[in-house]
């Protein structure tokens, strides 16, 4: 099995310009959730769908941020018009809603905003 | 609202040494407990869980008591070794399935061994 795949791993923008995270979760899993970490704030969640419907989003920051899942193999996070403090590793994480609720995480996507 | 405190690090130990991690939790009912981990540059990993009171999860030499009474989880381990570096987080789960699927972490601790 191949993981949680994230992509880019690292993307440097400069302010005001859009930016799209890309994340593919683990073949069978009906959860997926979008975290952000910071060392301010620490482990934030963001987001999480159920079979492709978002479900809370409460942790979004602001309406900069936008997810969507149009499938039950990907999912975008997308910042736009971004914002030095927006800065920090996203990471998605997947799982299954009859587990015991272990989250599988990828290997994030460290994202600098100039 | 449901919450995990876990104590502040960085934690420096001498390869060896005996390791505690504190964590406590404020939750109703019955939440499961995880502790995952955090290499240098990955994500977080599951590194043990248990789901109700008494429970003990254990793995890589890890262990940790599911402790209804002072609604703790404490991660412990009787000798670290360098490749335990790492950061350390606590989490708790309302439940199975639905929208209880939702992870509440801690802050994190940084455990630093040193040779």
């Amino acid at each position: 099995d191949a993981g949680v795949i994230q992509s880019p791993r690292h993307e440097v923008t400069e302010m005001g310009q859009e930016v799209t995270l890309r994340c593919k979760p683990i073949s069978g899993h009906d959860y997926l959730f979008w975290y952000r970490q910071t060392m301010m704030r620490g482990l934030e969640l963001l987001i999480y769908f159920n079979n492709n419907v978002p479900i809370d989003d409460s942790g979004m920051p602001e309406d900069r941020f936008s997810a969507k899942m149009p499938n039950a193999s990907f999912s975008t996070l997308k910042i736009q018009p971004s914002e030095p403090r927006d800065s920090a590793v996203y990471f998605c994480a997947s799982t299954h809603g009859t587990s015991s609720n272990e989250q599988f995480f990828g290997p994030g996507t460290r994202l600098t905003v100039l | 609202g449901d919450s995990v405190t876990q104590m502040e690090g960085p934690v420096t130990l001498s390869e060896e040494a005996f390791l505690t991690i504190n964590c406590t939790y404020t939750a109703t009912g019955y939440p499961s407990l995880f502790w995952y981990v955090q290499y240098p540059g990955e994500g977080l990993q599951l590194l043990l869980k248990a789901t109700k009171a008494d429970d003990k999860g254990s793995n890589k030499g890890f262990e940790a008591t599911y402790r209804k009474e002072t609604t703790s989880f404490h991660l412990e381990k009787g000798s670290v070794q360098v490749s335990d570096s790492a950061v350390y987080f606590c989490a708790l789960s309302r439940g199975y399935g639905g929208a209880t699927n939702k992870l509440i972490f801690g802050t994190g601790t940084l455990l630093a061994v040193q040779p």
